[in-house]
């Protein structure tokens, strides 16, 4: 069974970091690339970025809002794609999923599988 | 970014009506779209890929059309199960983009 599990969410003041990890199980991690999404309480879907396999050289991309404050990597030897969330603003309060897609992210780049996802709140 | 909008935003119907979700993309995406569906408390669950493609274990009863900047989802006999928020994304571009929603309610 397909399962990614999100972790490591919680409260944190404006300015401090975040590291959120996604622990995935029943495929072969190395063969997928990572995209992460979030959610903020009551509103829509927004990409966060993602992080391609290690054959494509693991190159990331992001979203604007996010660029330059959030750094994706991969562990395959431990089946684990983590979140680095710097310099984090109220308006990244949110609930984020890790979702797999396919290898490179082109005509593959839709979310087949979610995890529950992992809230994050940034308040002083 | 390419801008997504989908219509209606709310959905009032009934079980077993016939309903449509239209989303149009600001620019051409060619057939680079999904849809989800989301329920209360839970994470988005995948339906239609590349526009019109079926997941594996959607039923048959949602379908998907449309190329360039104008999508459809269609379910089309409503379950009790279907009252739900749905979206589409686009991943014709980097930078992946969804539409605002539309929240499909029982009438």
């Amino acid at each position: 069974e397909v399962q990614l599990v999100e972790s490591g969410g919680g409260l944190v003041q404006p300015g401090r970091s975040l590291r959120l990890s996604c622990t995935v199980s029943g495929f072969t991690f190395g063969d997928y690339a990572i995209s992460w999404f979030r959610q903020a309480p009551g509103k829509g879907l927004e990409w966060v970025g993602f992080i391609r396999v290690k054959p494509y050289g693991g190159t990331t991309e992001y979203a604007a809002s996010v660029k330059g404050r959030f750094t994706l990597s991969r562990d395959d030897s431990k089946s684990i794609a983590y979140l680095q969330m710097n310099s984090l603003k109220t308006e990244d309060t949110a609930l984020y999923y890790c979702t797999r897609i396919g290898s490179y992210c082109g005509g593959d780049c839709y979310s087949d599988f979610w995890g529950q996802g992992t809230l994050v709140t940034v308040s002083s | 970014d390419i801008q997504m909008t989908q219509s209606p935003s709310t959905l009032s119907a009934s079980v077993g009506d016939r309903v449509t979700i239209t989303c149009r993309a600001s620019q051409n995406i060619n057939y680079w779209l999904a849809w989800y569906q989301q329920k209360p408390g839970k994470a988005p669950n995948l339906l239609i890929y590349q526009a019109s493609s079926l997941e594996s274990g959607v039923p048959s009863r949602f379908s998907g059309s449309g190329s360039g900047t104008e999508f459809t989802l269609t379910i089309s006999s409503l379950q009790p199960d279907d009252f739900a928020t749905y979206y589409c994304q686009q991943y014709s571009s980097y930078s992946i983009t969804f539409g605002q929603g539309t929240r499909l309610e029982i009438k």
